[in-house]
């Protein structure tokens, strides 16, 4: 079946560092979408991309579309202790068909 | 509005017990998803519903998992008899067909089994 390798797969990061992870497909994907996960809660959506070459932002979030539909990366800009979470990358073929997600990339934030 | 509801949220039994955990999804959307949770294989989809009906049950791991839709506001997921590799979170979400991206996800149910 489909696959998503999202990497780095953990990081450690100073309090107002930057962030960036990926996420890469061996299809494509019509939509790419991008979840936080807390500790002990079900994912959160936080950015929807439905075109490729898309670039959106959502607060310090922003989260890109690649060209070839097989790839999207998330940015993170001056990250905060409470952006701690495993942040999970999703890909959606059509409105109709589930989610595949890749394993996530967990993040530390160190004060 | 409540969210997706998931009750238990932890439920610790013995190998060979039965397991029934359950999910209420938001009042208005008609898909519903069973998802499996660990740390070697992330999030995986075990079966989905539209209106009730299960759509793909392929991620099912064997035939010791069974789910059930009787109506639009219920859901169980069932696993007879239980065995310990099935320790994971178990996670509902809900979503209306069309919008298949903004699936929301209830708060799991952890289970160990013993």
């Amino acid at each position: 079946g489909q696959q998503l390798n999202q990497s780095p797969q953990s990081m450690f990061i100073q309090e107002g560092e930057d962030v960036s992870m990926n996420c890469t497909s061996s299809s494509i994907f019509n939509t790419w979408l991008w979840y936080k996960q807390d500790p002990g809660e079900g994912p959160v959506l936080l950015i929807a991309l439905y075109k490729a070459g898309e670039l959106t932002s959502n607060g310090r979030l922003t989260a890109q579309f690649g060209i070839t539909r097989k790839d999207s990366f998330l940015n993170i800009s001056a990250s905060i202790p409470s952006d701690v979470g495993i942040y999970f990358c999703a890909g959606q073929l059509s409105g109709n068909t589930p989610l595949v997600f890749g394993k996530g990339t967990r993040l530390s934030v160190i004060a | 509005d409540a969210g997706v509801i998931q009750s238990p949220r932890h439920e610790v039994t013995e190998m060979g017990q039965e397991v029934t955990l359950r999910c209420k999804p938001i009042s208005g959307h008609n898909s519903l998803f069973w998802y499996r949770q660990t740390m070697m294989r992330g999030l995986e989809l075990l079966i989905y519903f539209n209106n009730n009906v299960p759509i793909d049950d392929s991620g099912m791991p064997e035939d010791r998992f069974s789910a059930k839709m009787p109506n639009a506001s219920f859901s169980t997921l069932k696993i007879q008899p239980s065995e310990p590799r099935d320790s994971a979170v178990y996670f509902c979400a809900s979503n209306i067909p069309g919008q298949g991206e903004t699936q929301y996800f209830g708060p799991g149910t952890r289970l160990l089994v013993l």
